[in-house]
């Protein structure tokens, strides 16, 4: 089984500022590591993901995740962060080499302050 | 091309009531999932159909719920005896095989049990 942990629900930050998203995972298998973003009023969508490879992932627009297998973490991380980057952000993991449901976190709403 | 599609987009309906909730995936994408939000949480897991037939269907609280695909294409799950307790955004999501179980959203449907 697989489990995900965000410890801070909320995390606000001023505009231009750096952020960092926290996320713990657990599991017994391989997984795969994902970012979803869901910005007001709209679905979730994919940031980004770890799959093999290189452990640092970027997006985009300017968020890297970087996999420690050592620590169990997925952290977040943008050196400098717009009011467009307000939203919610959900950390999950599915099994690796498998179709199958994806673990959510409970989600981080980032918050930018003017 | 054309995303994960859900309908309606919001359904109120009194306790007791039976709903039909409707997912229309990406064309191509073989896997079908149903989550689960709630206020202030992740989504979370209900069913997974590979093709016609659910591969997983742990993630069902109960035998009010259940959804069906029948020709592999379309689902719908199906809320029977309705209660307040099941007031959630409803999701669903699609992927393709072979994609490292990148899983593309819908929308969602808010459903609201009065």
């Amino acid at each position: 089984a697989q489990s995900v942990t965000q410890l801070d629900s909320q995390v606000p930050v001023f505009e231009e500022a750096p952020v960092e998203l926290r996320c713990n995972y657990s599991s017994s298998v391989s997984v795969y590591l994902f970012w979803y973003v869901q910005y007001p009023n709209q679905g979730l969508q994919l940031l980004l993901k770890y799959l093999s490879g290189s452990t640092l992932v970027e997006s985009i627009n300017g968020f890297e995740a970087e996999f420690n297998k050592s620590q169990t973490s997925f952290h977040l991380r943008k050196p400098s962060v717009h009011i467009s980057d307000t939203a919610e952000y959900f950390c999950a993991v599915s099994p690796m080499n498998r179709d199958d449901k994806i673990i959510f976190g409970k989600g981080t709403r980032l918050h930018i302050l003017p | 091309g054309a995303g994960v599609s859900q309908t309606p987009s919001n359904k109120v309906t009194e306790k007791g009531k039976y709903v039909e909730l409707r997912c229309d995936p990406i064309s191509g994408h073989t896997a079908l999932y149903w989550y689960r939000q709630s206020l202030g949480q992740g989504p979370e897991f209900l069913i997974y159909f590979q093709g016609t037939g659910a591969a997983d269907d742990s993630g069902l609280p109960n035998d009010r719920f259940f959804a069906v695909r029948p020709e592999g294409s379309v689902s719908t799950l199906k809320i029977q005896r309705t209660e307040r307790g099941d007031s959630a955004v409803y999701l669903c999501a699609s992927s393709e095989r072979g994609s490292y179980n990148e899983q593309f959203f819908g929308p969602g449907t808010r459903l609201t049990v009065l």
